[in-house]
């Protein structure tokens, strides 16, 4: 049984352009979070995506968007990328959009910005 | 608002020694899930436990114990006989329950580093 997985696992890129992360959940799940994890931080909450909306956001600027597809994968983009951008972007999910569910993470995309 | 403070930055152990990891919450709801998550080298964040604000009861699963006491808004988490595969870094969470509105965003604390040595 397949966990949840993230593509591409580090990626580089110049302050100003766009980028766009990619993530399967786990079988049967089909809610999916990103979060951002600053180096030496706890991870931040950008939003959430059931049934192919969105559900909740966090305190992010709208450059970070995303979309959920029929498949319960889904995909994060950021425009304009800032070097405050460089961070382990995490996706987990879950079964539905409870705050009691267990989110499961997937390993990551680390995203530099030079 | 809510927040989750974790006041270790970094604890180092010798194997064997017992080890407490501290967390502290706020929230203003009465229904709300805390959990713990382990970080290794690899990123990946590893769910360690659920707690529900209305359970009380600690938790031992082996060589980890939970202790949450609501009076003192604390979630706690000990290892016994630590390992170094226990070198980690620990997050607490909290998240809340709006009813209909929910959404499971969790909210994480700033990470405990423990570092195990043999």
């Amino acid at each position: 049984d397949a966990g949840v997985t993230q593509s591409p696992t580090h990626l580089i890129k110049t302050r100003g352009q766009q980028v766009t992360l990619r993530c399967s959940p786990k079988s049967g799940h089909d809610t999916v979070s990103w979060y951002q994890q600053a180096l030496g931080q706890g991870p931040q909450f950008i939003f959430q995506y059931y049934e192919e909306e969105e559900r909740q956001r966090g305190n992010f600027p709208d450059r970070f968007s995303g979309h959920q597809f029929p498949n319960y994968s889904s995909e994060l983009n950021v425009n304009a990328l800032l070097l405050g951008d460089s961070a382990l972007y995490l996706c987990a999910s879950s079964i539905g959009a409870s705050g009691y569910n267990e989110q499961f993470f997937g390993p990551g995309t680390r995203l530099t910005v030079l | 608002a809510q927040k989750v403070t974790q006041a270790q930055t970094e604890i180092s152990v010798v194997e064997k020694e017992d080890v407490t990891l501290d967390c502290v919450y706020e929230t203003r709801d009465t229904t709300y899930y805390l959990f713990w998550y382990k970080q290794p080298p690899s990123g990946e964040l590893v769910f360690l436990i659920r707690r529900n604000s209305f359970d009380e009861q600690n938790e031992i699963s082996g060589r980890y114990s939970w202790n949450f006491q609501k009076s003192t808004s604390s979630f706690n988490f000990t290892i016994t006989a630590s390992q170094v595969v226990d070198s980690a870094v620990y997050f607490c969470a909290l998240s809340e329950d709006h009813g209909s509105g929910n959404t499971g965003k969790l909210i994480f604390g700033q990470g405990t580093t423990l570092q195990v040595k043999p």
